[in-house]
């Protein structure tokens, strides 16, 4: 069956500071991958997606960077933290274009301070 | 563009009472539907879908039914436990293309004994 890890499940980092956040699936190959967000108290942002390695569909521009080294794996990263970019950080895959159904990882809370 | 309207919450009910969580969409096309659930701390846990007009998605004796006339896909449950008090995420996404399920805010339930 399908995995989904994410590291670190939570983060507390100072404004400026870089930033790199992991997620690898497990049990499937070459899932369509994605990056979310959840500020407190409201819903879910798409921030990346990706199709395949090395491809990368940017929702909303911001200091966030993403990145698809390897097919399951897909790594958030930021060269400078922003108070603005605390909150709850999930991923997710998707099988193929043909299904429709997104699974999610644990999250990793991130606090800058 | 697509978007999702839940009601908002927070919805508290006693143990034992009937769960009605509202939520219609806005989308061109036939969307595939859904619910998740999130548990305080965790990553989204896929409820129920449904993929086509009537269809009716179930499970751990949640439901909704996929209404195109009054574009809705309200979750039910006939008695509610503690162990459901949970943020319930209604979400819609187009299958063939890669890109982001498109959510609602997420309805926060709140069950007491």
């Amino acid at each position: 069956s399908q995995t989904i890890h994410q590291w670190p499940a939570t983060l507390v980092q100072p404004v400026g500071s870089p930033l790199s956040l992991e997620c690898t699936v497990e049990g499937t190959s070459n899932p369509n991958l994605y990056w979310y967000r959840q500020a407190a108290g409201r819903g879910l942002q798409l921030l990346f997606y990706s199709v395949g390695i090395g491809q990368i569909s940017s929702e909303v521009p911001q200091n966030l960077s993403a990145s698809r080294p390897q097919d399951r794996q897909f790594i958030l990263s930021s060269k400078k933290l922003l108070l603005s970019d605390s909150g709850f950080y999930l991923c997710a895959w998707m099988a193929s274009f043909s299904t429709d159904t997104q699974y999610f990882g644990p999250g990793t809370r991130l606090t800058v301070l | 563009g697509d978007s999702v309207t839940q009601m908002e919450g927070p919805v508290t009910l006693s143990e034992e009472a009937f769960l009605t969580i509202n939520c219609t969409y806005t989308a061109t096309g036939y969307p595939s539907l859904f619910w998740y659930v999130q548990y305080p701390g965790e990553g989204l846990q896929l409820l129920l879908k449904a993929t086509k007009a009537d269809d009716k998605g179930s499970n751990k004796g949640f439901e909704a039914t996929y209404r195109k006339e009054t574009t809705s896909f309200h979750l039910e449950k006939g008695s509610v436990q503690v162990s459901d008090s949970a943020v319930y995420f209604c979400a819609l996404f187009h299958t063939g293309t890669a890109s982001k399920l498109t959510f609602g805010t997420g309805t926060r339930l709140q069950v007491t004994l």
